[in-house]
């Protein structure tokens, strides 16, 4: 069965400062996606970033930078120079059953809330 | 074009009524999704629907049941509401199913439930 742990439940940073974001995540298949989704109060998960079990090449997207290492089923996302604006709670999560064919659903982590202080 | 939308955006019922929860897809998507979200703890899968037809159930009792439109809207219903079904339930809309390669999964605003 898979399952996604996100241990840090809340993190409170200064503007600017870096924050990383853990995620851990377990599955059986050997073909599956990682993603992050971000929400703010409003409710709705923005998309930020896939990753394929694949492709463990490090991202980065403006602020936003991605780990993920296979060995360690970890796929961290860091924050740089963070802003008041990136307050929201993260949600990692994860996507299997691609090599049978059946990947249907995203099992989510249970978020960590992150608040950035002016 | 817009985004995943649902209705409606806030409800209260009380234990034992019934409700039925609205989403259209965005506009092109044939894969439409239902995660029940309670408060502080991640979304769970409930339902998936590729092309009107129910591809994935998570394990949730049968007092929950959706259906997928001709035009692929989606209606989520619950019967016989319980304290516990008071939740965000979240629509997700995507081209074609499953969390492939350039297909990126899209989210609603949700719906927030309160049963009381």
């Amino acid at each position: 069965a898979q399952k996604v742990t996100q241990a840090q439940t809340e993190i409170s940073v200064v503007e600017k400062e870096d924050v990383t974001l853990d995620c851990v995540y377990e599955t059986r298949d050997t073909t599956y996606y990682l993603f992050w989704y971000k929400q703010p109060p409003s409710g709705e998960l923005v998309f930020l970033i896939r990753r394929n079990s694949f492709d463990e090449q490090n991202e980065i997207s403006g602020r936003y930078s991605w780990n993920f290492q296979k060995s360690t089923s970890s796929f961290n996302f860091t924050i740089t120079a963070s802003q008041v604006v990136d307050s929201a709670v993260y949600f990692c999560a994860l996507s299997e059953g691609i090599s049978s064919g059946s990947a249907r659903q995203l099992t989510f982590g249970s978020g960590t809330q992150l608040t950035v202080l002016p | 074009d817009a985004g995943v939308t649902q209705s409606p955006t806030h409800l209260i019922k009380t234990r034992g009524q019934q409700v039925t929860l609205r989403c259209s897809p965005i506009s092109g998507h044939k894969s439409v999704s239902w995660y029940q979200q309670v408060l502080g703890q991640g979304p769970q899968f409930i339902f998936q629907y590729y092309e009107k037809e129910e591809r994935g159930r998570g394990n949730f009792p049968d007092r929950f049941s959706a259906r997928q439109f001709p035009n692929y809207s989606s209606e989520l219903n619950v019967n016989a509401l319980l304290l516990g079904d008071s939740a965000l339930y979240l629509c997700a809309s995507s081209r074609i199913q499953g969390a492939r390669s350039g297909n990126t999964i899209y989210f609603g605003e949700g719906s927030w439930l309160t049963v009381v």
